[in-house]
């Protein structure tokens, strides 16, 4: 079973456009993680949202967590072909030995110059 | 920052041998580091938890004989694909986390394998 459901799984956008990518989950989590991978590395942390209702900013990336901290989303303004990549979510359950990150199933973005 | 490195980046085998990769935490010793696998343009997939001193934690479905972990100091974690055959062919990613209580995960950049 799926923990989180990242949507859409595929998106091929021109550049200057916009999207939002959605996470969303039944089960509530500690904190989401957004990460960017590109193909033969590992995923770079983009961003950590912990309180319901968190909404972070980076450059043209604004991070959204859900109010019952069990959704959130990404939005990119103005995309650029840098910005192509995979985005994957994450939530965090538990800590210590019990510490586990669980990934939705990404998010590959294509933006077309 | 905190860097994990992982090795080798890339690994060509021939069926039925072993394979062994390495995650080590550079400047923080991790008292867990975690085993992922990834097919091309999917999601990270958690194999095993690997608890330094203590057996690793695998998930349903994978096969603890098949992907050896040892986790023998607070720097280094080893995973060991077991008579590889074509179908162990993948993206094997390694993280850790510090133990200092700040549960921030690091990754390593992978390990490509194929197996021929």
């Amino acid at each position: 079973t799926q923990l989180l459901e990242q949507s859409p799984q595929f998106l091929s956008i021109q550049e200057g456009e916009n999207l939002t990518v959605y996470c969303n989950s039944s089960s509530v989590f500690s904190s989401l993680q957004w990460y960017r991978q590109e193909p033969g590395e590992g995923p770079v942390l983009l961003v950590t949202v912990v309180t319901g209702g968190e909404v972070k900013k980076l450059k043209r990336l604004t991070f959204q967590f859900g109010d019952a901290r069990k959704d959130s989303s990404l939005h990119i303004t103005a995309a650029q072909p840098g910005d192509t990549g995979l985005y994957l979510c994450a939530g965090e359950r538990g800590g210590g030995s019990n510490y586990k990150l669980t990934f939705g199933k990404g998010t590959l973005l294509t933006v077309n110059p | 920052g905190a860097v994990v490195s992982q090795h080798p980046s890339r690994v060509i085998c021939k069926s039925g041998t072993s394979v062994k990769i390495e995650c080590r935490s550079l400047d923080f010793q991790a008292t867990t580091m975690f085993w992922y696998r990834q097919f091309p343009k999917q999601s990270l997939m958690l194999m095993a938890t690997s608890n330094e001193g203590s057996k690793a934690t695998y998930e349903q479905g994978v096969e603890k004989d098949k992907f050896l972990i040892n986790h023998a100091s607070l720097t280094l974690s080893t995973l060991t694909v077991t008579s590889a055959h074509p179908e162990d062919s993948s993206f094997y990613i390694c993280s850790a986390v510090p133990g200092t209580g700040d549960e921030k995960l690091f990754f390593g950049s992978g390990t490509q394998l194929s197996v021929l």
